[in-house]
């Protein structure tokens, strides 16, 4: 069956450093990929997506880019700020498929100021 | 417009005792779905409707947990007899359900669920 694969946190960094957090999936077709983000106390928002391989979705900073050769759909950013302290998912949803997602286990980010 | 809207957003109850629970989803969304995440865990997938049907129970934890939805909008998810395990956060999503990979779900704040 489909899984999405996330590097298991909690990432801590200082502000302005360079993030990755790197998500693998597995999964038949064509995928959309997706990254969601927490905030504490809230529910998860949609960060940004990718629909087919090569997109690179983007938002707030953020980018990650579909590799279907590799099967990932690592999240970077070039520089982070303390506000960016969240927890972050990655997740695939495949038409055809059932309606339901498929999510990572989450991965937190802890920014120092 | 409003988004997707959930109540109580903190429930304390004992064990032993029934909890409903509310999601009010964006409305024109057809898809609903539940999930439950536990301290430090990811999304647990519960149950999801499409309209007011639910085509995928797959993910209630046991018989205790069931859900509904009326109108194709409102949903309560019920748990009997709580027990302490069921303490999580439970969230609920929507999305508009068009069949395409990629829709977006848009989620609620959640609810706490502390049973005691």
């Amino acid at each position: 069956g489909d899984s999405v694969t996330q590097m298991e946190g909690p990432v801590t960094l200082s502000e302005e450093a360079f993030l990755t957090i790197n998500c693998t999936y597995t999964a038949t077709g064509y995928p959309s990929l997706f990254w969601y983000v927490q905030y504490p106390g809230e529910g998860l928002q949609l960060l940004l997506k990718a629909t087919k391989a090569d997109d690179k979705g983007s938002n707030k900073g953020f980018e990650a880019t579909y590799r279907k050769e590799t099967t990932s759909f690592h999240l970077e950013k070039g520089s982070v700020q303390v506000s960016d302290s969240a927890v972050y998912f990655c997740a695939l949803s495949r038409s055809g498929g059932s309606y339901i997602p498929t999510f990572g286990r989450g991965t937190s980010l802890i920014v120092h100021p | 417009g409003a988004g997707v809207s959930q109540s109580p957003s903190n429930k304390v109850t004992e064990k032993g005792k029934d909890v409903e629970l509310r999601c009010d989803p964006i409305s024109g969304h057809t898809a609903l779905y539940w999930y439950r995440q536990s301290l430090g865990q990811g999304l647990e997938f519960l149950i999801y409707f499409q309209g007011n049907s639910a085509p995928d129970k797959s993910g209630l934890p046991s018989d205790r947990f069931s859900a509904e939805r009326t109108g194709g909008s409102v949903s309560t998810l019920t748990i009997q007899r709580t027990q302490q395990e069921d303490s999580a956060v439970y969230l609920c999503a929507s999305s508009s359900a068009l069949g395409l990979a990629s829709d977006t779900q848009y989620f609620g704040p959640g609810t706490r669920l502390t049973v005691l």
